[in-house]
């Protein structure tokens, strides 16, 4: 079973749609957990953070569920610009932090 | 400025040769990390140098030899390359061993023919 995974999509979703992605893990002592985005043919960029209280960063909202070991993340109002890869990221301690990523969902959204 | 710079962008390259991709950064962090994104766009670590000295080292075959002169820089060099090695290889580096948010340079495109 892989450590991190995800729907590989594609999401084809038109402007203005929402659209939201999940994304499990399987250590549970994972500590640490991250969205990043990588467009195509480019490195990945952290997106957001995500904690268990939820967090929101315009129309991005990510939320975490520990006992259920997911992770989730929400975009509103989709913009032709948000069509990217979204790679859900978990990270657990052994002295060093180790990330891990999981396959990335990839998103299209159309005029 | 980029912050991580690697290079080459682009490496293509026969079966059985040996090649070195370079990476610095300028952000004065301490941690640096080689990763491996296969056909299948899975990415995934292969070695962490933490102030020059390996921290990750994930049962990547003995081909692959990174090695840090310094903190700012973090080389990897492939021997006898092998068909499978093809994939996108990039940099990345962290405040320090704790911090996760890591910051990737432009990756390295590397074909073996």
């Amino acid at each position: 079973r892989k450590e991190v995974e995800q729907d590989p999509g594609p999401f084809n979703v038109p402007e203005g749609a929402t659209v939201a992605f999940n994304c499990t893990y399987s250590n549970s002592a994972s500590q640490s957990f991250f969205w990043y985005r990588q467009d195509c043919r480019k490195e990945p960029k952290l997106l957001m953070s995500v904690y268990s209280s939820g967090n929101e960063d315009g129309r991005f909202t990510a939320q975490l569920n520990r006992a259920s070991q997911y992770i989730s993340l929400l975009i509103r109002d989709s913009k032709l610009s948000d069509s990217a890869t979204y790679l859900c990221v978990v990270t657990f301690s052994r002295g060093f932090q180790k990330l891990v990523f999981g396959t990335g969902t990839r998103l299209l959204v159309s005029p | 400025d980029t912050a991580v710079s690697q290079t080459p962008k682009y490496l293509v390259t026969q079966m059985g040769n040996d090649k070195s991709i370079k990476c610095e950064q300028n952000l004065g962090h301490d941690t640096m990390y080689w990763y491996k994104q296969d056909s299948k766009k899975f990415l995934k670590i292969m070695f962490s140098y933490n102030n020059k000295e390996l921290i990750i080292n994930e049962t990547v075959p003995n081909r692959f030899s990174p090695k840090s002169p310094d903190k700012a820089h973090l080389n990897l060099h492939i021997n006898s390359l092998e068909l499978g090695d093809s994939a996108v290889y990039f940099c990345a580096s962290s405040q320090d061993a704790r911090d996760t948010e890591a910051f990737f340079g432009q990756g390295t495109r590397l074909t073996v023919v």
